[in-house]
């Protein structure tokens, strides 16, 4: 079955760029929808942003000026770089499969079918 | 975008029903038919349980239901089981230039 496996550094010093990569599994990355979320120690959850197989993507308007975030089919990976981070963008990271119908063309089902297993990333010097 | 409404904690007894409320706004919750619910035991991920407001994927009880009445989303747990004990969290569609609202979060004990 398909799983996602987020990886890179666990400790992001302030100002520094903090870049992740996902990795899928078990299945193709084409046809779907791609999303970070990221989750603060003890808060909730915080939609970053999607990005299209084929490389379209959109962002939370609140972390737009600081996210970048790509796909490499090649590799069926997709990745997330923001930048500028400070103590308040500690958090585990997500990454997960946004749900999708196909009709002839994708439609993106606004809910999140698939998750990986998170990893945190400390804003710290 | 302000976060959804959720009560901070509900609970129950095994067997009984539980019931947790996610109140938005006709720009996100009122507006679409698709709210989500997610299950969240502790150090774990987030595992989809409802979506598009009362569908069900495959594999999750149905225990587990949804319903929506204007602004406001619910989700109800009925004979509660101990691993139902988690935190839920709901999500809507909240338009295009920020799609994704999550709310704040439902602890929810098994007495």
């Amino acid at each position: 079955q398909v799983q996602l496996q987020e990886s890179g550094p666990g400790l992001v010093k302030p100002s520094e760029t903090l870049s992740l990569t996902c990795t899928v599994s078990g299945g193709s990355i084409s046809s779907y929808y791609w999303s970070w979320i990221r989750q603060p120690p003890g808060k909730g959850l915080e939609w970053i942003g999607y990005i299209y197989y084929s490389g379209s993507t959109n962002y939370n308007p609140s972390l737009k000026s600081r996210v970048t975030i790509s796909v490499d089919t090649s590799k069926n990976q997709f990745s997330l770089k923001l930048s500028s981070v400070t103590a308040a963008d500690t958090a585990v990271y997500y990454c997960a499969r946004d749900g999708i119908t196909i009709f002839g063309v994708v439609i993106i089902d606004w809910y999140f079918d698939l998750w990986g297993r998170g990893t945190l990333v400390t804003v710290s010097s | 975008q302000s976060a959804l409404t959720q009560p901070p904690s509900a609970s129950g007894s095994p067997g009984q029903s539980v019931t947790i409320s996610c109140t938005g706004t006709s720009s996100d919750v009122g507006g679409y038919n698709y709210v989500s619910w997610y299950q969240q035991h502790p150090g774990k991920a987030p595992k989809l349980m409802i979506y598009e407001v009362s569908k069900r994927p495959s594999g999750v009880p149905d225990r587990f239901s949804g319903s929506k009445s204007g602004n406001t989303a619910s989700l109800t747990v009925s004979g509660l089981q101990a691993e139902d004990e988690a935190d839920y969290y709901c999500s809507s569609y909240a338009g295009s230039n920020n799609p994704y609202v999550f709310g704040t979060g439902t602890k929810v004990t098994v007495l």
